[in-house]
C-alpha cells in the first residue's frame, strides 16, 4: 500500500540554524500539506500546496517557513532560522483531492 | 472558527469492554469529518471519513457515526492492540486544512 515517507526521522539543530524537512507524498496525489504537533498538544495545520503554489496557510506559517516541490516526487519544508518553540513533530500529508489526507511518520525536530 | 472537542481525554477499558469516544464539532459547512489513530511517536493513521449526518462506517471492531453536531467512535470488544490515541478532525467549506481535536487516549488492558 502506498505511503507517505519523511526524512529524517529526527533532526537536532541549534537555534538560528536553517533546517529542511523532506517528504515523498503518495505518487498519484496532487495536494500536499505540512502539519506540526508540539509535544502533548493537538495536530496543527501549517500549509497546503497544490499546482505548485501555496493554496492555504495558517498564522503559524510566517516568513520563517517556506515550502517547495523541487522535483516530481519530493516536497520540502524549510525553516530559515529555527527558534526553540519550533521544536515539534512535523508531519507531511498528501491527498488525491482536498479530502482524506494520508500522513507520514513525521520528523521530530529538536531545537537547542 | 472551526472547533473540535473530544471526550473523554483518556479512557481505560478491560479487554472486551465496549465503549464510545465522542467528537463534538462546530464548522462552517462540513466537508468531511475524519477519524485517525495515532500511536506514540508516529503519524496519524487514517481510519474513516464521514460526510453527512446519519452516515456510518465500520472497520473491524470500530464503527464511526455522525450527527449534525457530533461523531462517535464505537469500539466493540476492544483488544490491547487497540490502545492508541484516537483523533477527530473536520474540514470546512472553502478550506483544505483539517482542524484536529486533542484526541482520546485509549488504553485497553488484557
Amino acid at each position: 500500500e502506498p505511503e507517505v515517507t519523511q526524512t529524517p526521522s529526527h533532526q537536532v539543530t541549534q537555534m538560528g540554524q536553517e533546517v529542511i524537512l523532506r517528504c515523498v507524498p503518495i505518487s498519484n496525489h496532487l495536494y500536499f500539506y505540512w502539519y506540526r504537533q508540539i509535544l502533548g498538544q493537538k495536530v496543527e495545520f501549517l500549509v497546503s500546496f497544490y499546482n505548485n503554489e501555496i493554496s492555504e496557510k495558517s498564522e503559524i506559517f510566517d516568513d520563517q517557513f517556506s515550502v517547495e516541490r523541487p522535483d516530481g516526487s519530493n516536497f520540502t519544508l524549510k525553516i530559515r532560522s529555527t527558534k526553540l518553540e519550533d521544536s515539534a513533530m512535523y508531519f507531511c500529508a498528501s491527498s488525491a483531492r482536498p479530502d482524506t489526507q494520508y500522513f507520514g511518520p513525521g520528523t521530530r525536530l529538536t531545537v537547542l | 472558527e472551526d472547533q473540535v472537542t473530544q471526550s473523554p481525554e483518556a479512557l481505560r477499558l478491560q479487554e472486551g469492554e465496549s465503549s464510545s469516544l465522542n467528537c463534538s464539532y462546530t464548522v462552517s459547512g462540513l466537508r468531511g469529518l475524519f477519524w485517525y489513530r495515532q500511536d506514540p511517536g508516529k503519524g496519524p493513521e487514517f481510519l474513516f471519513t464521514l460526510y453527512s449526518a446519519g452516515e456510518e462506517k465500520e472497520k473491524e471492531r470500530l464503527k464511526a457515526t455522525l450527527t449534525k453536531k457530533e461523531s462517535f467512535l464505537h469500539i466493540t470488544a476492544p483488544k490491547p492492540e487497540d490502545s492508541a490515541t484516537y483523533l477527530c478532525a473536520v474540514r470546512g467549506t472553502g478550506f483544505q486544512k483539517l482542524v484536529f481535536g486533542t484526541g482520546t487516549r485509549l488504553l485497553v488492558s488484557p
